[in-house]
């Protein structure tokens, strides 16, 4: 079975400094993907980067990058340079295969809650 | 451009009432899927599309039917609303099945 687990409920980071959340994930699929996703307190859904499991490098868009260990099976999300904005629920979803072979949806953990303190 | 849109954002149901929740997007996107988010669980999928007319069931269907006659609209049936219902209701698209989605703006559903 698919799974992804996030195991820090919540997170404080001072303004300015990195922050690294934590993701890790269960397939037996090959080819996969893995995707981090923002939800602010109003509530929208943002996605922020993605991973393909054959990609060769690390995902990179802006301050988020995706430190992408395959063999440990974990995409862990790091924000540089953390802004007051950033204070959100972050989660981390995996590509499902499933539900009589569809593909397509998502697989979601339970996310983690960043505060940054100024 | 309008991306994903979510009708209505807000609604209060009594237990045993029906309603639907209508989701479109402007984007020719084949893939569309409804999502429920509770405290502490993450997303869940209700149900999916893979194309006009198509429709299959995701992790949690129960109590829930959906219909995609136009490619635009996907939209989401509660026939009898029981509380265990009560969430926050995502729809979401994509180009395919290997793209992670875009989200609409979310409906808060209360079933009192």
């Amino acid at each position: 079975a698919q799974k992804i687990t996030q195991t820090q409920p919540g997170m404080f980071v001072q303004e300015k400094e990195a922050v690294t959340l934590d993701c890790t994930y269960d397939t037996s699929d090959p080819s996969y993907g893995l995707f981090w996703y923002k939800q602010p307190s109003s509530g929208e859904m943002i996605f922020l980067i993605y991973q393909g499991s054959y990609d060769q490098q690390n995902a990179t868009e802006g301050r988020y990058s995706l430190n992408f260990q395959k063999a440990r099976k974990s995409a862990n999300l790091v924000i540089s340079a953390s802004q007051l904005g950033d204070s959100a629920m972050y989660f981390c979803a995996m590509r499902g295969r499933g539900y009589g072979g569809s593909q397509g949806n998502l697989i979601f953990g339970k996310g983690t809650k960043l505060s940054v303190k100024p | 451009n309008a991306g994903v849109t979510q009708t209505p954002k807000f609604r209060v149901l009594k237990t045993g009432q029906s309603m639907t929740l209508l989701c479109a997007q402007d984007m020719n996107h084949e893939y569309m899927y409804w999502y429920r988010q509770d405290p502490g669980m993450g997303l869940r999928l209700i149900h999916y599309s893979v194309g006009e007319g198509t429709t299959a069931k995701g992790e949690v269907p129960d109590g829930y039917n959906v219909s995609r006659l136009k490619k635009q609209n996907f939209l989401l049936g509660l026939e009898s609303a029981a509380p265990s219902q009560t969430s926050v209701y995502f729809c979401a698209s994509s180009w395919s099945g290997t793209t992670g989605g875009y989200f609409g703006p979310g409906t808060r559903l209360t079933v009192l």
